[in-house]
């Protein structure tokens, strides 16, 4: 069946470096969106993107959806400390979103 | 409401035993949506209810999970006979239009244990 894979798990940065985390699907996607989970916390809506090649940005996060419509990725420019979370993509499939596993965003100490 | 509640927060239950884990989407939101998520993993699709009909039930792992949402708006998630691997944390989200267009709004879920 369809699967998103997220690479990768975790990234370990220092405040201030940049970071980046990539989705996969093994088929065309109709859209895409972008979740983050604080520990403890929800999923939060952050962003859906819908067009071949399309590029959004909110402040310091830059999302990307290729051209073929089977990739994602979100990028994060100067990390701050209230960005720690793990962020998770999810594909459309019919009625479903299906989830890839997550990236990890710690900051180190 | 404003946002999307569920109750409890917590239950732990004892292998064997029913639960009902309860959803009380956004007012006016038609989609409702049910997904867990066990540790370190992504949200897992349950079910999916349009109004009143369950419009995609193809995730509920067994027929031991059942919901409802008899008036199209509270949605009752129910487990019988629960077993430790129901474990996790149960999140409703909820939409203002039909299908995954639009982002998804959800609760701070219900976390289930099993023992």
């Amino acid at each position: 069946g369809q699967q998103v894979m997220q690479i990768p798990q975790y990234q370990h940065v220092q405040e201030g470096e940049d970071f980046t985390t990539y989705c996969n699907s093994s088929t065309t996607l109709s859209n895409i969106q972008w979740y983050k989970q604080r520990p403890g916390g929800h999923p939060v809506f952050l962003i859906q993107l819908v067009k071949s090649g399309e590029v959004k940005k909110q402040k310091r996060l830059t999302f990307q959806f290729g051209e073929a419509k089977k990739n994602s990725s979100l990028h994060i420019t100067a990390t701050q400390t209230t960005d720690v979370g793990t962020y998770f993509c999810a594909g459309r499939r019919n009625y479903q979103l299906i989830w890839g596993a997550g990236t990890k965003l710690i900051i180190k100490p | 409401g404003a946002g999307v509640s569920q109750t409890p927060s917590n239950k732990v239950t004892e292998k064997g035993k029913y639960v009902e884990l309860r959803c009380d989407p956004i007012s006016g939101h038609t989609a409702l949506y049910w997904y867990r998520q066990s540790l370190g993993q992504g949200p897992e699709f349950l079910i999916y209810f349009q109004g009143t009909g369950a419009a995609d039930d193809s995730g509920l792992p067994n027929d031991r999970f059942f919901a409802v949402r008899p008036e199209g708006s509270v949605s009752t998630l129910k487990i019988q006979r629960t077993e430790r691997g129901d474990s996790a944390v149960y999140l409703c989200a909820s939409s203002s239009q039909a299908g995954p267009n639009y982002g998804y709004t959800f609760g701070s879920g219900t976390r289930l244990t099993v023992v």
